[in-house]
């Protein structure tokens, strides 16, 4: 089985601090996202990498920042963490055979206080 | 990226049959259809995924128009297991260098 794993379930950070959301995936897949979902939004894209070191800006990349120096790991740097970044952040990979389908983590969730 | 439609939430009945539908006016030759599940506090989950006509699966059908500008996906008898919110994905499937938008989706609540 697919498995993607995020380095916190909960994580309470303070306004202005630096923090670091990890992802790691154990598929060797080349695609991978980063999510937050807020209530009646959706999922929307922070930041997608479809390969080692290579990174596109997804909706709403304002305020976040993200690293992929490994294939299997993919980070989520928010640089000044402000209340408006309180939210659930979701990691996925995502596999090209036999179907283009994303695995999602169990989800971070931020609070920024 | 195709924009979709979806209905904001549907309820339904235990062992009804549930059908939600998907437009996609403007989808692309190479674009694919996919649907997600995704349950309170979890990530969205793959269901199903189809270029045209019928896709079956164990968990639920597609079913894409000639034209591919709907689809829909149909969830035989369903129960309070299902209950969750339904994401459709339209996107081309060629190459790994696309993300592909998940929008609100769907709120499915099912009752006893």
């Amino acid at each position: 089985d697919v498995k993607v794993t995020q380095s916190s379930r909960y994580l309470v950070k303070r306004t202005g601090e630096k923090v670091f959301l990890e992802c790691v995936q154990d598929m060797d897949h080349e695609n991978m996202f980063w999510y937050r979902q807020d209530p009646g939004l959706g999922l929307r894209l922070i930041y997608f990498s479809y390969d080692v070191k290579m990174k596109e800006k997804g909706d709403i990349p304002e305020g976040y920042s993200v690293s992929r120096e490994k294939k299997e790991r993919f980070s989520l740097i928010l640089e000044s963490a402000s209340t408006n970044q309180t939210s659930m952040y979701l990691c996925a990979s995502r596999s090209l055979e036999p179907f283009y389908e994303q695995y999602f983590g169990p989800g971070t969730r931020l609070t920024v206080t | 990226l195709a924009k979709t439609t979806q209905p904001i939430s549907m309820d339904s009945y235990e062992g009804q049959e549930v059908n939600i539908t998907c437009s996609h006016n403007n989808i692309a030759t190479n674009d694919y259809i996919t649907w997600y599940q995704q349950f309170p506090s979890q990530g969205p989950r793959f269901i199903i995924q189809g270029y045209k006509t019928k896709v079956t699966n164990e968990v639920a059908s597609l079913f894409i128009p000639a034209d591919r500008k709907s689809s829909t996906l149909s969830l035989p008898r369903v129960s309070l297991s299902d209950t969750a919110v339904y994401y459709c994905l339209v996107g081309d499937n060629q190459t790994g260098r696309r993300a592909l938008t998940f929008g609100s989706g769907t709120r499915l609540q099912v009752q006893p």
